[in-house]
C-alpha cells in the first residue's frame, strides 16, 4: 500500500546532541511537510517543500533544518535539541492538485524525548 | 491569514449516540477547503471527511457528515451511531484552494471525544 513512512518512531537523545528523523513515502506526491505536534495540541507547521523548493515558517526557530534529497524522502534535523524541543513530529505529503483539495497524508510520527 | 476555532477541548457521548463536534473558521480567501482530522491514541492522523468552499452541498462519509454554514463560517462534524473506535482527536482544519499556499493547513486546536461503552 502506498503510505508514509516515518522512522524511528521512538527516537531519544540527549540534550544538545543533534539528531535527525527520516520520512519516506511511496506515493509520489510532490509537497512534503514536517509538524511539530505537542500533547493535546494541534500540530505546527515547521516547514514544506514544494519539489525541491524550502519553505520556512516564520517561526521555526534555527535549529531545525531539513533536507529533501529526491521526492521520496524528507529529513528532519535538528542541530542541538533542548528540553523544549521533546515532542511527536509528523511527516505529511500532498499533491498539489486543486481538484482534490489537497489532502494530506500523515506518517504515524516519531516521538522525540530529550534527556 | 486563516483561523480555525474549536471551542469544545473535550466531549464524550455513549456508543450507538450521535455528537456534533463544533468548528468556526476566519478566512479572506473566496474558495477554500475544510476538513476534519481524526487522531486516535498512538496511531496517526487520517483524514475524516473534506468539505470545498464552493460546494454548498454538505459532505458525508457514512457515519460522518458535516453542517456547513459559509455565512456564519461554521463547519461542525456530526457523528452518527458513534463507536468505540470514533475515540480520538479530532481536528478542523483549513486550507486555502489557490496561491502558493503548497496545500498548507490551519488546524483547530483540537476537540478530545471519547465514546463509552
Amino acid at each position: 500500500d502506498a503510505m508514509v513512512i516515518q522512522n524511528p518512531r521512538y527516537q531519544v537523545t540527549q540534550f544538545g546532541k543533534p539528531v535527525t528523523l527520516s520520512c519516506s513515502q511511496t506515493l509520489n506526491h510532490n509537497v512534503m511537510y514536517w509538524y511539530q505536534q505537542k500533547s493535546s495540541q494541534a500540530p505546527k507547521l515547521l516547514f514544506h517543500y514544494y519539489d525541491k523548493d524550502f519553505n520556512n515558517e516564520a517561526d521555526t526557530p534555527d535549529n531545525f533544518q531539513s533536507r529533501r534529497p529526491n521526492t521520496s524522502f524528507c529529513f528532519l534535523d535538528i542541530r542541538s535539541p533542548g528540553l523544549g524541543d521533546a515532542a511527536m513530529y509528523l511527516c505529511a505529503t500532498s499533491r498539489l492538485n486543486r481538484d482534490r483539495g489537497n489532502e494530506q497524508f500523515f506518517g504515524p510520527g516519531t516521538r522525540l524525548t530529550v534527556l | 491569514a486563516q483561523t480555525v476555532t474549536q471551542s469544545q477541548p473535550e466531549m464524550s457521548v455513549q456508543e450507538a449516540e450521535t455528537v456534533t463536534l463544533s468548528c468556526t473558521y476566519d478566512t479572506s480567501e473566496s474558495n477554500y477547503y475544510l476538513f476534519w482530522y481524526k487522531q486516535p491514541p498512538s496511531r496517526q492522523m487520517i483524514l475524516v471527511i473534506r468539505q470545498e468552499a464552493y460546494k454548498q452541498q454538505n459532505a458525508t462519509e457514512n457515519r460522518f457528515s458535516v453542517n456547513f454554514q459559509k455565512a456564519a463560517k461554521s463547519f461542525s462534524l456530526k457523528i452518527s451511531d458513534s463507536q468505540l473506535g470514533d475515540t480520538a482527536m479530532y481536528f478542523c482544519a483549513a486550507r486555502n484552494a489557490g496561491g502558493t499556499s503548497y496545500g498548507k493547513l490551519t488546524f483547530g486546536q483540537g476537540t478530545i471525544l471519547t465514546v463509552h461503552p
